[in-house]
C-alpha cells in the first residue's frame, strides 16, 4: 500500500515570500500520478499541481511549483510571491493508475498561513 | 464552473434520521465516484468507491449497512447515512473518477447530528 507523509503540520510565511511544503511517499510503482490540492477555509478541494512519475521535468503553474526527486520519493510544493489567498490546507497526493478506478492517497496535510 | 455538484452542503438533524447526499457528475459521464470523510483538522478518507451500476467497494472499517450507496445512472452517486448518530457528524466529500486525470471534487456535505 502507498504512504504519503506531510512532515510539516503548519507553516507560515509573509506576503510576498516564497515558501516550500514537503511530501514524502513510499510506493514500489515505477509509474504514478502526483498531485497538490489546496482546501481553503470553506473546504473546496481545490488541483493546485500534477506531477507525472515518467515526467523529469518538475510541473510549474503560475506561483506554483513542484521539486520532484523521483529516486529520494520526494514531491515539495514551492510558493512563490506568496498571497493572502493562498492560506489554506495543502494536501499531497498519490495515484496509481490501474486501469480500473485510482484511488487517491492522501497525506495528512499542512496548514499554510500567509501574513502580512 | 463546477464539474461535480454535491447537495445538500449543509444538513443539521435529529440522531436517528437517515440523510442523503447527493454528487452529480455536470459535464460527463461518471462510470465511478468515490466517498470521502474528513473529520476536522484531519486529512480525507476514504470511505468507498462508487461504481454505476453495480454494488460499490467499501474501504476497510467502514460500515456497508451506515452507508449506503447507490449510483444508478451515469451522472449520479448517493450516499445515504443511516440511523445517523452524533459520531456520523462530519464533512463528506465526493469526487469523479476521471481515468488518469485529477479527480474533480463536490464542495462537500456538512453533516452535524444532534
Amino acid at each position: 500500500a502507498q504512504t504519503v507523509t506531510q512532515s510539516q503540520p503548519e507553516m507560515s510565511v509573509q506576503e510576498a515570500e516564497t515558501v516550500t511544503l514537503s511530501c514524502t511517499y513510499d510506493t514500489s510503482e515505477n509509474n504514478y500520478y502526483l498531485f497538490w490540492y489546496k482546501q481553503p477555509p470553506s473546504r473546496q478541494m481545490i488541483l493546485v499541481i500534477r506531477q507525472e512519475a515518467y515526467k523529469q521535468q518538475n510541473a510549474t503553474e503560475n506561483r506554483f511549483s513542484v521539486n520532484f526527486q523521483k529516486a529520494a520519493k520526494s514531491f515539495s510544493l514551492k510558493i512563490s510571491d506568496s498571497q493572502l489567498g493562498d492560506t489554506a490546507m495543502y494536501f499531497c497526493a498519490f495515484m496509481k493508475p490501474t486501469g480500473t478506478a485510482s484511488k487517491l492517497t492522501f497525506g495528512t496535510g499542512t496548514r499554510l498561513q500567509v501574513t502580512l | 464552473g463546477a464539474v461535480v455538484s454535491q447537495h445538500p452542503s449543509w444538513v443539521i438533524c435529529k440522531s436517528g434520521t437517515s440523510v442523503k447526499i447527493e454528487c452529480r457528475s455536470l459535464d460527463f459521464q461518471a462510470t465511478t465516484m468515490f466517498w470521502y470523510r474528513q473529520f476536522p483538522k484531519q486529512s480525507l478518507m476514504l470511505m468507498a468507491t462508487s461504481n454505476e451500476g453495480s454494488k460499490a467497494t467499501y474501504e476497510q472499517g467502514v460500515e456497508k449497512d451506515k452507508f449506503l450507496i447507490n449510483h444508478a445512472s451515469l451522472t449520479l452517486s448517493t450516499l445515504t447515512v443511516t440511523s445517523a448518530h452524533p459520531e456520523d457528524s462530519s464533512f463528506y466529500i465526493c469526487s469523479s473518477y476521471r481515468g488518469n486525470q485529477p479527480q474533480h471534487f463536490g464542495d462537500g456535505t456538512r453533516l452535524s447530528i444532534l
